[in-house]
């Protein structure tokens, strides 16, 4: 299994400043064959199943504001959320689709 | 419009067992590959269970192997879940997820869930 490690566990940011989540897989999640990264980002907010916001690493979903940006390759993978809004409140999860599935453990996003 | 509604949570007894559904509409059902992603209450998710499109190839996470059994039918845009020999660590939050394409891509559509608690 590819195990999914999530840093940090959580985070407090002020409303309009940037919010930096980590993933690292213990193996790649890159194909040489078609050069993607198999890593998607997921967003809960409590009471609602996840919502994918970014796959391939760095795609963004239709809908998704442009404040959410993915990067990183390889084993390691961030999550950017730039100027933060209320609303992006919630559990943030990753998501490897390079071998069947691993999700990380969550990072929970508050208001500081 | 994709939707999935899960039904067959419930109360269950330890070592018992139980059949969760997951009905689906709004896109071509046997073009896509399904899954099974449980939530434990205040927990993260895991992932359960992936059928191929056609229910040729099934995959299972090491915590339910042997327990579980995934199926689907393709003439009724239906999806299961058989939970055999059920434990107190199988309570949660069970959603059926689409995946966006045939095999190994991301869940792009999931339904809102349905609860099963493992409790004497």
């Amino acid at each position: 299994d590819i195990v999914m490690t999530q840093s940090p566990d959580s985070l407090a940011v002020s409303l309009g400043e940037r919010a930096t989540i980590n993933c690292k897989s213990s193996q790649s999640v890159f194909s040489v064959s078609n050069r993607k990264n198999y890593l998607a980002w997921y967003q809960q907010k409590p009471g609602q199943p996840p919502k994918v916001i970014i796959r391939w690493a760095s795609t963004r979903e239709s809908g998704v504001p442009d404040r959410f940006s993915g990067s990183g390759s390889g084993t390691d993978f961030t999550l950017t959320i730039n100027s933060l809004q209320a609303e992006d409140v919630a559990v943030y999860y990753c998501l490897q689709y390079y071998s069947t599935y691993n999700f990380g453990q969550g990072t929970k996003l508050e208001i500081k | 419009e994709v939707q999935l509604v899960e039904s067959g949570g419930g109360l269950v007894q330890p070592g018992g067992s139980l059949r969760l559904s997951c009905a689906a509409s709004g896109f071509s059902f046997s073009s896509y590959a399904m899954n099974w992603v449980r939530q434990a209450p205040g927990k993260g998710l895991e992932w359960v269970s992936v059928i191929t499109s056609t229910g040729g190839s099934t995959y299972y996470g090491n915590s339910v192997k042997g327990r579980f059994t995934i199926s689907r039918d393709n003439s009724k845009n239906m999806v299961y879940l058989q939970m055999n020999s059920v434990r107190a660590d199988d309570t949660a939050v069970y959603y059926c997820a689409k995946t966006a394409g045939q095999w190994l891509e991301h869940h792009d559509y999931w339904g809102q869930g349905t609860l099963v608690t493992v409790s004497s």
